[in-house]
């Protein structure tokens, strides 16, 4: 079940910063979103998560809106290494102790041009 | 990727045939998982699992069985591999501060 949308491609220039858009209109209340970006033939690479409140780290940021219905994942200076498949995905959390399974969707396939 | 590791990475084998893959973590995480990855489908789940012999089914499960005899090791098996299981295959571990991570992939490709 889709329970998240996002566009099937954007474009980037190189230097630019990379928007990516995502859609979870009926995420619940205990369910994280998360961003993962898979580069041609290689397995996904965590880049970020969040509940309800921004959140930054050395790879990218992540803007959640105020209803948490929408997210955008921020590259603030994208190069041509972050090519890739963008997949945004919502998850619940049980205390903690214990994980959904992950549900990919189709992703973003972001191409960052020079 | 650092603690999680695949082997074999390419395998060729034959209609019928048995095939198993291996998934070896070293992160002491308990929960496990196996995907699979095929053009115009995404990642699929297998199977997974969430410690020692606990184990349970994904949304593709038919045709594979899996083993976790230990928190290390997770084991993914073709009982009688067919074209239609020619893929890529993903393990995973979890952690709640990190998400998931995955291993590099098992290209396998069955004649």
């Amino acid at each position: 079940d889709a329970k998240t949308t996002q566009p099937p491609s954007m474009d980037c220039a190189e230097g630019r910063a990379a928007n990516l858009p995502c859609n979870h209109s009926t995420i619940s209340g205990n369910e994280y979103v998360y961003w993962y970006r898979q580069i041609h033939s290689q397995g996904p690479q965590y880049i970020i998560h969040g509940l309800k409140n921004n959140e930054t780290n050395e790879m990218a940021s992540l803007i959640i809106t105020e209803d948490r219905k929408s997210s955008t994942l921020i590259l603030p200076h994208a190069t041509l290494r972050d090519t890739a498949v963008y997949y945004c995905i919502v998850m619940p959390n049980a205390g903690g102790t214990s994980y959904g399974k992950l549900t990919f969707g189709q992703g973003t396939i972001l191409t960052v041009h020079p | 990727d650092a603690g999680i590791t695949q082997s074999p990475r390419h395998k060729v084998t034959e209609t019928g045939t048995p095939v198993t893959l291996r998934c070896h973590q070293t992160e002491n995480h308990r929960y496990m998982y196996w995907y699979r990855q095929d053009p115009g489908h995404g990642l699929r789940l297998i199977h997974y699992s969430y410690g020692v012999k606990d184990t349970d089914k994904g949304e593709v499960s038919d045709g594979y069985s899996v083993s976790r005899s230990k928190t290390e090791d997770f084991l993914l098996t073709l009982e009688s591999a067919t074209s239609s299981q020619t893929s890529v295959y993903f393990c995973a571990i979890s952690d709640f501060n990190y998400g998931y991570t995955f291993g590099s992939g098992t290209r396998l490709t069955v004649v």
